[in-house]
């Protein structure tokens, strides 16, 4: 059981927007900074966004991330196939002292 | 280029030991933190430690506390991960990530993971 709640799975056609959830507590998401991680079948994950809605150099605009209270979204616009992977949510959990993840949510583009 | 290399994985029995290694070059390693996360297989990620630049700060997931030790040596451009006691729950893919950090109230807080292995596997079974 994460810490972090995500949806399974998503799904969208190409070209559409698509958005992953992640639910946290007061103790993680809402006190501390959010990054999300997608992660290619048989890969290394990668960082999209880190300090909640902030992209590394060369990570396109189509990814976008914001938080809200003890929630944070991924969004993804003109999704491609090449979008589908795993993606994962993560941030600090000051109760905890640990870092905690989500479960994942598989993006499927269809 | 970033790189981070781990070795060291493989198979161990239960109550057995492994010490991981993750080889860094392209930066300054002595500039930032570094964490290891596993996957294990078909699963998500979890992390496993993490450490500040000079060793001073570290953490565990309380899954690991007490059998795992992580470290560092700035000389060698060198993470560590020594895991002792080992057990069936343990089996994973372990990588080793670049690790921002701060200090919140005093307290070490890793802020994310920018760069990320490809990982090595270990396989604790009898």
């Amino acid at each position: 059981q994460s810490v972090l709640t995500q949806p399974p799975s998503v799904s969208a056609a190409p070209g559409q927007k698509v958005t992953i959830s992640c639910s946290g507590s007061s103790s993680n998401i809402g006190n501390n900074y959010v990054s999300w991680y997608q992660q290619l079948p048989g890969t290394a994950p990668k960082l999209l966004i880190y300090d909640n809605n902030k992209r590394p150099s060369g990570i396109p605009d189509r990814f976008s991330g914001s938080k809200s209270g003890t929630s944070a979204t991924l969004g993804i616009t003109g999704l491609q196939t090449g979008d589908e992977a795993d993606y994962y949510c993560g941030t600090w959990d000051s109760s905890l002292s640990e870092v905690v993840f989500g479960g994942g949510t598989k993006l499927t583009v269809l | 280029e970033v790189q981070l290399v781990e070795s060291g994985g493989g198979v161990v029995r239960p109550g057995g030991s492994l010490r991981l290694s993750c080889a860094a070059s392209g930066f300054t390693f002595d500039d930032y933190g570094m964490s290891w996360v596993r996957q294990a297989p078909g699963k998500g990620l979890e992390w496993v430690s993490g450490i500040n630049w000079n060793g001073g700060s570290t953490g565990y997931a309380d899954s690991v506390k007490g059998r795992f030790t992580i470290s560092r040596d700035n000389a060698k451009n060198s993470l560590y991960l020594q895991m002792n006691s080992l057990r069936a729950e343990d089996t994973a893919l372990y990588h080793c990530a670049r690790t921002p950090y701060d200090y919140i109230w005093g307290s070490y807080r890793e802020r994310y993971f920018d760069y990320w292995g490809q990982g090595t596997l270990v396989t604790v079974s009898s």
